[in-house]
């Protein structure tokens, strides 16, 4: 089992709609958890991060994290074709750990 | 300026080459990280250093081996260079004390093995 588990995707949404991300994760004692946007040839940018059960919002983005079924997702409000990237879920888990990242999910915003 | 600047951005050499690729962060933080990314996009951890010391050392082959002069650098030497180790390689950087421990990433080095 993947420690960070993603949807590879592509997920395709038409502009304007809600774009819903998923990821699960295999640490029980994890803390932290971070949602990640990587444009083709670009280097990973923190959307959000996240570590209290419930929900996060920020602009047009929700982050919402279940611990007890270790799920964190990510929702996207009035997808723009600019939000087309692929969006790395990222762990923090126990001990020094670095983040681990899920393998991301390709979104396409159709204009 | 740029928080985490890695060099350099472009590199294709020849398989049996040795080969550096520099970090430098400007952030203050005490925590520094090699990634590799895949063709498929994943992102794994090599290595971290917290404060010059190394704390993570993933499985990787030992011709990897990371160098932190101090706790703003981290650079990578790769030996012996294999087909396989063609991958885009980004360095991180984080303060590892707080909860939301964001990792900085610099833009990136691809390496090209031919």
């Amino acid at each position: 089992q993947k420690e960070v588990e993603q949807n590879s995707g592509p997920l395709s949404v038409p502009e304007g709609a809600i774009a819903s991300l998923n990821c699960t994760y295999s640490d029980r004692g994890s803390q932290s958890f971070f949602w990640y946007r990587q444009y083709s040839g670009k280097s990973p940018e923190l959307i959000m991060f996240i570590y209290s059960n419930g929900d996060k919002e920020d602009g047009r983005f929700t982050a919402q994290l279940n611990k007890a079924s270790q799920y964190v997702s990510l929702l996207i409000r009035d997808s723009q074709p600019s939000d087309s990237a692929t969006y790395l879920c990222a762990v923090k888990g126990t001990g020094r750990r670095a983040l681990t990242f899920g393998s991301g999910t390709r979104l396409q915003v159709q204009p | 300026d740029t928080a985490v600047s890695q060099t350099p951005k472009y590199l294709v050499t020849q398989m049996g080459n040795d080969k550096s690729i520099k970090c430098e962060q400007n952030l203050g933080h005490d925590t520094m990280y090699w990634y590799k990314q895949d063709s498929k996009k994943f992102l794994k951890i090599m290595f971290s250093y917290n404060n010059k010391e190394l704390i993570i050392n993933e499985t990787v082959p030992n011709r990897f081996s990371p160098k932190s002069p101090d706790k703003a650098h981290l650079n990578l030497h790769i030996n012996s260079l294999e087909l396989g180790d063609s991958a885009v390689y980004f360095c991180a950087s984080s303060q590892e004390r707080q909860l939301n421990t964001e990792a900085f990433f610099g833009q990136g080095t691809r390496l090209t093995v031919v």
